[in-house]
């Protein structure tokens, strides 16, 4: 079966680090993404996973451990605009020119003054 | 310049009905998604389609019938809609194969069946 866990919702003041976390058994694993979606928007874009370690982008980092099934994505120097929630998502084994994506129900981030 | 767009950004019809959503990519991507979004924010695919062939069809209703003219275009069409087909459909596109090909997404339209 396919699951990816993420906490429901994460509550973090405005300039502090926020690390949200992701858990996933998958048939298959060839690469994982985090998707930023603010309330009423489309998803977009933060990070791509597919080697072992940590993927830095500014403000943003991604970690990615394939044996544990582990992910987590570090938000530092928090902004009132990184309120919203947070996507993990899988991209399994379909083959050929597949980019199929299973996503986690996502973590909603709310950043506090 | 928008990348991928969708119409209509809010659809709100009866039980029953018949209704289509368009969507289009400017990106030069071969390859296009459709996602259903539920009240609980979760998003899941629903079909793929690679220059114009269907390549992914996750158990999905055969009332959804989705079409593709072109690479730049998917369109969905819902038969015989029911209350549980209210929510929010996206679409995506990238290129295809591995590596860091992300998916970019339309603005989502919100469907309230009535």
């Amino acid at each position: 079966g396919q699951n990816i866990d993420q906490p429901t919702e994460m509550t973090a003041t405005e300039g502090a680090i926020v690390q949200i976390n992701c858990t996933y058994q998958t048939s298959g694993f060839n690469g994982l993404f985090w998707y930023q979606q603010h309330a009423g928007e489309a998803p977009t874009f933060l990070s791509y996973n597919v080697l072992d370690g940590l993927e830095e982008k500014g403000r943003f980092s991604s970690f990615l451990s394939r044996s544990k099934g582990y992910s987590y994505l570090l938000l530092k120097e928090l902004q009132m605009k990184d309120s919203a929630s947070y996507l993990c998502a899988v991209r399994d084994q379909y083959g050929g020119a597949t980019n199929k994506l299973i996503f986690g129900t996502g973590t909603l981030l709310a950043v506090q003054p | 310049d928008t990348a991928v767009s969708q119409t209509p950004k809010y659809l709100v019809t009866q039980m029953g009905n018949d209704k289509s959503i368009k969507c289009e990519q400017n990106l030069g991507h071969d390859t296009m998604y459709w996602y259903k979004q539920d009240s609980k924010k979760f998003l899941k695919i629903m079909f793929s389609y690679n220059n114009k062939e269907l390549i992914i069809n996750e158990t999905v209703p055969n009332r959804f019938s989705p079409k593709s003219p072109d690479k730049a275009h998917l369109n969905l069409h819902i038969n015989s809609l029911e209350l549980g087909d209210s929510a929010v459909y996206f679409c995506a596109s990238s290129h295809s194969g591995t590596g860091a090909t992300e998916q970019f997404f339309g603005p989502g339209t919100r469907l309230t069946v009535l």
